[in-house]
C-alpha cells in the first residue's frame, strides 16, 4: 500500500561529519513534508518542513531536499553533533485528505560517535 | 514553557481499567491532534479537533476510545476497558489553521497495560 518510509533504519556518523537521512514516499498527492527529531522518551520535535512547490529549504545546520520526480525526501545535517543523536521521522500531509492528518514513516536512528 | 503539555507522563494500569489522558495545546492553536506510537514505529493518527469540533477519527479509534475538547482548549482522551494492546505512547499535537499549519507535539503519555 502507499506509505511514507525510510531507506535505512540506522545511521552512524562521526561527530563533525555531515549526515544524510533519506525518506521515500509513494503518494503523489502529498504536498507538504516535515522532518521531526525524537529523542528517547520525548515527543517528536519539529526540525524543518517543505512544500511540494519547492526543491530545497535550509535551516540552521539542516537542509531538506525534495525530489518529486522520484518521490524522495532527504534531510542533511551539517557538522553532526552528539546532541543530534535521535530517531528522525519524515511525515507527509496529503492534498485532498482531511484536514491536517500527518502520515509518518518508521524513522531512522541516528547515532553520532565522538 | 508555552509548548504542548500532557498529563500524566506515565500511566500503568491493569487490563480492564479505564484511563484518561489530558493535553493542553499551545494557547493560540485552534487545532489539536492525538496520535499513538508503538515501539519502533512512527506516530499513527487517531483523531483531530478544530476548536471544540471533532472533525476526523481514525479507524484505529475503537469504540473503547473517546476524545473530547469541550471548550476548544484542552482535550482529554479516555480509553475504557483497557487491553494489553493499548500499551503505547499517546501523543498530542497542536497547530494553527493558517500558514504552514505545523504540528507541534507534546512529550506524550506512556501507557502500560498489565
Amino acid at each position: 500500500g502507499e506509505s511514507v518510509g525510510l531507506h535505512l533504519p540506522t545511521l552512524s556518523v562521526q561527530e563533525g561529519d555531515n549526515s544524510i537521512i533519506n525518506c521515500a514516499y509513494s503518494n503523489s498527492a502529498s504536498d507538504y513534508f516535515i522532518w521531526y527529531k525524537q529523542e528517547s522518551g520525548k515527543g517528536p520535535q519539529f526540525i524543518i518542513d517543505i512544500r511540494s512547490n519547492m526543491d530545497k529549504r535550509q535551516g540552521q545546520r539542516v537542509t531538506v531536499l525534495l525530489n518529486k520526480t522520484v518521490k524522495h525526501l532527504s534531510l542533511q545535517i551539517a557538522a553532526t553533533q552528539p546532541g543530534d543523536s535521535a530517531v528522525y521521522f519524515c511525515a507527509e500531509k496529503r492534498r485532498g485528505s482531511t484536514l491536517g492528518r500527518l502520515y509518518f514513516g518508521r524513522g531512522t536512528q541516528l547515532t553520532v560517535w565522538p | 514553557d508555552t509548548g504542548v503539555s500532557q498529563d500524566p507522563r506515565h500511566k500503568i494500569t491493569k487490563r480492564g481499567q479505564n484511563v484518561t489522558f489530558r493535553c493542553d495545546p499551545i494557547s493560540e492553536h485552534n487545532r489539536l491532534y492525538w496520535y499513538r506510537q508503538t515501539l519502533g514505529q512512527g506516530p499513527e493518527f487517531l483523531t483531530y479537533f478544530q476548536n471544540e469540533a471533532q472533525l476526523e477519527k481514525s479507524r484505529l479509534l475503537s469504540d473503547r476510545f473517546s476524545a473530547e475538547r469541550p471548550k476548544g482548549s484542552f482535550s482529554t482522551l479516555e480509553i475504557q476497558r483497557t487491553e494489553q494492546g493499548d500499551s503505547a505512547m499517546y501523543l498530542c499535537a497542536s497547530s494553527t489553521n493558517q500558514g504552514r499549519e505545523t504540528q507541534y507535539f507534546g512529550p506524550g503519555t506512556r501507557l502500560l497495560v498489565l
